[in-house]
């Protein structure tokens, strides 16, 4: 069975960081690119980074170039994202997802809370 | 950048119905298009993908058409578990993807 399973949400100050993983099992990490997408109630989905097989390809929203960093590990079969200098409209659900054109399947989310 | 609009953005409807919700693109995007079931406290779900290929393990009451700017996706005889938000989501601009504001699809 597919798994993804998000873990490292919390709640942080504005400009404070998070760095967010995600842990896979079930199919061969290597063989696909991995993205993050975030939920927010009210607002939608909102893609925020991808990164392909190997990690030599990465791909940010504009609103948070320069501030997260897409990563991975194949050893670990994880995806990372490092976010900084996080900002109230970074509060979200954030999701890892398999894929990095189109998004199947995806894990449950881990809460981000950007709040003084 | 590539900006998605997707109508309506709610409806309501009974089971048994036929939904139709259209996503529209401000360029062409050819057939890069698909289409996503999101409900309350669970993950979401690739419907179709490439416009009109349903993706593995999804109803085939589920259908999605279009190429270049206008697409939609069609549930035939709308089931009790169908009721939520749809996403399209644009994967045409290379490092650059993203989604519609959403379709729910509620009760009547």
């Amino acid at each position: 069975e597919v798994q993804l399973v998000e873990s490292g949400g919390g709640v942080v100050r504005p400009g404070g960081s998070l760095r967010l993983s995600c842990a896979v099992s079930g199919f061969i990490f290597d063989d696909y690119g991995m993205s993050w997408v975030r939920q927010v109630p009210a607002k939608g989905l909102e893609w925020v980074s991808g990164i392909n097989w190997n990690g030599d390809i990465t791909a940010y929203v504009d609103s948070v170039k320069g501030r997260f960093t897409i990563s991975r590990d194949n050893a670990k079969k994880s995806v990372y994202l490092e976010m900084n200098s996080l900002r109230a409209e970074d509060t979200a659900l954030y999701h890892c997802a398999r894929g990095f054109e189109r998004f199947d399947p995806w894990g449950q989310g881990t809460l981000v809370t950007v709040s003084s | 950048d590539i900006q998605l609009t997707q109508s309506p953005s709610s409806l309501s409807a009974s089971v048994g119905d036929r939904v139709t919700i259209t996503c529209r693109a401000n360029q062409s995007i050819s057939s890069s298009l698909n289409w996503y079931q999101v409900k309350p406290g669970k993950a979401p779900k690739l419907l179709i993908y490439v416009s009109s290929s349903l993706q593995s393990g999804v109803p085939s009451r589920f259908s999605g058409h279009g190429s270049g700017t206008d697409f939609t996706l069609t549930i035939n005889s709308l089931q009790p578990e169908d009721f939520a938000t749809y996403y399209c989501q644009q994967s045409y601009s290379p490092l650059l993807f993203s989604f519609g504001p959403g379709t729910k699809v509620d009760i009547k």
